[in-house]
């Protein structure tokens, strides 16, 4: 399995806090990619980075941000966390183009009250 | 824009081969996946096919391509209790990042 954890598993806020989830990879993969799980809706791009510094919005990026300061690590941030957002938030990786596959994460279930 | 579209459930008998299908939108898709996900836990890759490709078998899985059509599907063989879990079928958007469209996911359900 490629080497990737989520922190934390799972987490349960408050409506209008800031919530950030990590994403740490140990396969020096260039590309790292933010997904939120919904029922209905499959899987769902919010941000994506192509390597440090560079990142790109996706499908779903409103009310979301991200960095990426080290190739290992790619931050997810809630600016103001909504009900909405309650979701399912996987992480994924992939190296520089070969096939294209992406690897993913164990996934973080946060629930915003 | 792109859509990938895949019915949302699939009940089989033990042993018997499951069909899950798929119909995408981006005819410049280099690569189509399937994506296996169990109860709780992250997508694993299943299997993938390139596009200049009709099928491709591996083990108990075949994957069928049909450019023309845009549709995709993927059988599995002597189907497993081991097997039910949600299956995404994506498709690369052929751009330079990598990235992917999911389809809805199909959950398969398989009876003893």
């Amino acid at each position: 399995d490629a080497g990737i954890t989520q922190s934390p598993r799972h987490k349960v806020t408050e409506t209008g806090t800031p919530v950030t989830l990590r994403c740490h990879q140990t396969e020096n993969h260039r590309y790292m990619y933010w997904y939120r799980q919904d029922p209905g809706h499959g899987l769902r791009l919010i941000h994506y980075s192509y390597g440090v510094k560079d990142t790109d919005k996706g499908e779903v990026s409103d009310g979301y941000s991200v960095s990426r300061s080290k190739t290992e690590d790619f931050l997810l941030t809630l600016e103001s966390a909504t009900s909405s957002q309650t979701s399912v938030y996987f992480c994924a990786i992939s190296p520089a183009r070969s096939t294209d596959t992406q690897y993913f994460g164990p996934g973080t279930r946060l629930t915003v009250l | 824009g792109e859509d990938v579209e895949q019915s949302l459930f699939l009940s089989v008998r033990e042993g018997d081969s499951s069909v899950i299908n798929c119909t995408y939108t981006d005819s410049s898709s280099t690569y189509l996946y399937w994506y296996k996900q169990e109860p709780g836990a992250g997508l694993q890759l299943l299997t993938y096919i390139f596009s200049n490709m009709d099928m491709k078998q591996d083990q108990r899985l075949t994957v069928l391509l049909n450019k023309k059509d845009k549709h995709l599907s993927l059988r599995i063989a002597d189907t497993q209790t081991g097997d039910s879990a949600i299956y995404f079928c994506a498709e690369s958007d052929g751009g330079a990042t990598n990235k992917l469209i999911f389809g809805t996911g199909t959950l398969l359900a398989v009876q003893p």
